[in-house]
């Protein structure tokens, strides 16, 4: 039982350069998020998907894409990595649909350096 | 937006209590509250919705005041395994569903 895979889990780029994290649930979730987290800060929102086929914004979504690729996978994708991109990015999911919260599982985290 | 928790960090010897505060702006609809140990990923601990529901199943207790817009968690007779960083999260109506979170707490649990 996986629960939620991310890969890559470091990376290291630089500037301009582009990447994908992917991130992938066993668990048959309706809802999946991309998060940032930087010291002192807690975790914002970049994207999310409340179910199969959509996508929203979150707190900070400047400089990412996504993609709900099926049920399963969700992707995030820095078209010109920048230095202030330099974060740990999680992904989660929870079994609950667009109209309720519930706990969020999250994934192990990719560590990101821009230089 | 960002709820502001408190304290930001505490040095507690195993046994002793601690409180962790959580303290909104806008009125919230649930806290959630989370741990994360170092290096690892956040790790669900309760939710407190409106009205008064509690959720969780760990041994470590929440309240939320809606009036006061705030949220506190309890951690009684701490344990080592207690250490890390608390979150909480908090959804507000016409939040569409998003969690915003605090800057964390630190926890440090000594011998």
């Amino acid at each position: 039982n996986a629960g939620v895979t991310q890969t890559p889990k470091f990376q290291v780029l630089k500037t301009g350069q582009s990447m994908t994290l992917q991130c992938a649930q066993d668990m048959n979730h309706n809802s999946m998020y991309w998060y940032r987290q930087d010291p002192g800060m807690g975790l914002r929102l970049i994207y999310y998907s409340a179910s199969e086929g959509t996508t929203d914004k979150g707190e900070v979504p400047n400089g990412y894409n996504v993609s709900r690729l099926n049920k399963r996978e969700f992707s995030l994708r820095l078209e010109s990595a920048a230095p202030s991109q330099t974060s740990v990015y999680f992904c989660a999911s929870t079994p609950w649909g667009p109209s309720n919260t519930g706990e969020l599982f999250f994934g192990e985290g990719s560590r990101l350096t821009v230089l | 937006q960002q709820p502001v928790q408190s304290p930001q960090a505490v040095i507690l010897r195993e046994g002793e209590d601690a409180v962790i505060n959580c303290s909104s702006s806008k009125a919230l609809y649930s806290v959630h509250w989370y741990r994360q140990k170092h290096g690892e990923a956040p790790v669900f601990l309760m939710i407190l919705l409106k009205g008064g529901e509690q959720k969780g199943h760990e041994k470590i207790s929440a309240s939320f005041n809606e009036k006061k817009q705030q949220s506190s968690l309890y951690l009684t007779a701490s344990q080592l395994s207690y250490s890390g960083t608390y979150f909480c999260g908090t959804e507000m109506r016409d939040s569409n569903y998003q969690l915003i979170w605090g800057a964390g707490t630190k926890l440090i649990i000594k011998p």
